[in-house]
């Protein structure tokens, strides 16, 4: 099946801007989406699509695409930020419908 | 407000079975292929198995491949997840999942998930 990669942590200045990556050969053909889990907690939608933000995401959330790689940006990063981001997409070698990112920490300093 | 509950999670012996279940509620569920997602601990996602609105076309993960099945009853607005001959590294929390599919757009994800229920293999 196809894979998706991530960083494993990345780490941001309260306030600053962060980008969290996510490649795979799958995004030549799907756009990317991307949760957001918080220790104990169940992973929430925060982008999908093009660029599109669920009802209650904060506008710092925004999303983009780049051939094999998508990016998700945290524009002016708030400490409730931390948590583990995942990117997911559908699976374009066909043999399984889904693919997850490896995840990325990220902390907030 | 869709909600999603999942339940039957707990202590299971390697080589036994465990079924699972995940009560929907707030929307068209038969509209809606539906997905298991687990997360060992301290580990990242990883995608079990899926099915579609109707229920006649299922996948899985090849980890979960003849021992998984995937189901659902859209009179009673629930899916399954029967798991058999399982092993010590299907111990996870699993959760259900409410996909979306827009072809024309090529954007695919889940906007709904449940909290999750434990499953312990272990002896």
């Amino acid at each position: 099946s196809s894979e998706l990669t991530q960083d494993p942590a990345v780490s941001v200045a309260l306030g600053q801007t962060v980008r969290i990556t996510c490649q795979g050969d799958s995004l030549r053909s799907y756009y990317a989406s991307w949760y957001q889990q918080k220790p104990g907690q169940a992973p929430v939608l925060v982008i999908y699509g093009k660029n599109n933000r669920p009802s209650g995401i904060p506008d710092r959330f925004s999303g983009s695409s780049s051939g094999n790689t998508a990016s998700l940006t945290i524009t002016g990063a708030q400490a409730e930020d931390e948590a583990d981001y995942y990117c997911n997409s559908r699976d374009s070698s066909g043999n399984h419908p889904w693919v997850f990112g490896g995840g990325t920490k990220l902390t907030v300093l | 407000e869709v909600q999603l509950l999942e339940s039957g999670g707990g202590l299971v012996q390697p080589g036994g079975s465990l079924r699972l279940s995940c009560a929907a509620s707030g929307f068209t569920f038969s509209s809606y292929a539906m997905s298991w997602v687990r997360q060992a601990p301290g580990k990242g996602l990883e995608w079990v198995s899926a099915i579609s609105g109707s229920g006649g076309s299922t996948y899985y993960a090849d980890s979960v491949k003849g021992r998984f099945t995937i189901s659902r009853d859209n009179s009673k607005n629930t899916l399954y997840l029967q798991m058999n001959s399982l092993r010590a590294e299907d111990t996870a929390v699993y959760y259900c999942a409410k996909e979306v599919v827009l072809v024309v757009y090529a954007t695919y994800y889940f906007d709904y998930w449940g909290q999750g229920t434990l499953v312990t293999v272990s002896s």
